[in-house]
């Protein structure tokens, strides 16, 4: 099956400055890209995907990039802010696997104001 | 984007006894839906895979029979923890996907077993 790997699992970054979340995944197979912000006690929330035919994908603050060679992808979060503090998580996913998706191990991501 | 409505979402019950948990789809039919445990600072960990009308699939080390899955229509699938013990203890969270894109998460439910 799937494996994903995240790193790093822990990630302080200054207010206004850059954080970069990485993680690779086993299965070439796999289609489908999510990351998710997950506060607290509370529900993971999508804040970008990426499919397998794109190699990088663009929301104001927050980008992805895919490299299928590579089997790796990253999140990048420019200009941090406090509310950008959470627990992240990468996932992987394909069709033919019922759509499940495997999920990173986390990075806690700390912006210090 | 579509609602995942997930009940309870905390419960605290004694050694022994069972828990259920629902978990719905409020404004799209869901023929699968995942159902997840969080342990504290860990990752998401699929435990099964419910399929409408048929048997869950579950992922390899979770019991079945501990863990029953029911997904009887298409907008409900529930979880039940029989005979809880406190190593159960944990959050249960289940989501469901939009036609393989997004997948959305019910609120979670934090088990407590004493």
């Amino acid at each position: 099956g799937e494996n994903v790997e995240q790193h790093p699992s822990t990630l302080s970054v200054q207010e206004g400055d850059s954080a970069v979340i990485k993680c690779t995944y086993s299965d070439s197979a796999s289609n489908y890209f999510p990351w998710y912000k997950q506060e607290l006690g509370k529900r993971p929330q999508l804040i970008i995907d990426i499919r397998s035919n794109v190699g990088e994908k663009k929301d104001q603050r927050i980008a992805v990039t895919l490299n299928k060679t590579a089997k790796h992808f990253s999140l990048h979060i420019t200009e941090t802010q406090p509310e950008d503090s959470a627990v992240y998580f990468c996932a992987a996913s394909w069709w033919a696997a019922g759509n499940k998706l495997t999920f990173g191990g986390g990075t806690r991501v700390l912006v210090k104001p | 984007g579509a609602v995942v409505s997930q009940h309870p979402s905390w419960v605290i019950c004694k050694s022994g006894t069972s828990v259920k948990i629902e978990c719905r789809s409020l404004d799209f039919q869901a023929t699968t839906m995942f159902w997840y445990r969080q342990f504290p600072k860990q990752s998401l960990m699929l435990m099964a895979t419910s399929n409408e009308g048929s048997k869950a699939t579950y992922e390899q080390g979770v019991e079945k029979d501990k863990f029953l899955i029911n997904h009887a229509s298409l907008t409900l699938s529930t979880l039940t923890v029989t005979s809880a013990h406190p190593e159960d203890s944990s959050f249960y969270i289940c989501s469901a996907r939009v036609r393989g894109g997004e997948a959305f998460f019910g609120q979670g439910t934090r088990l407590t077993v004493v």
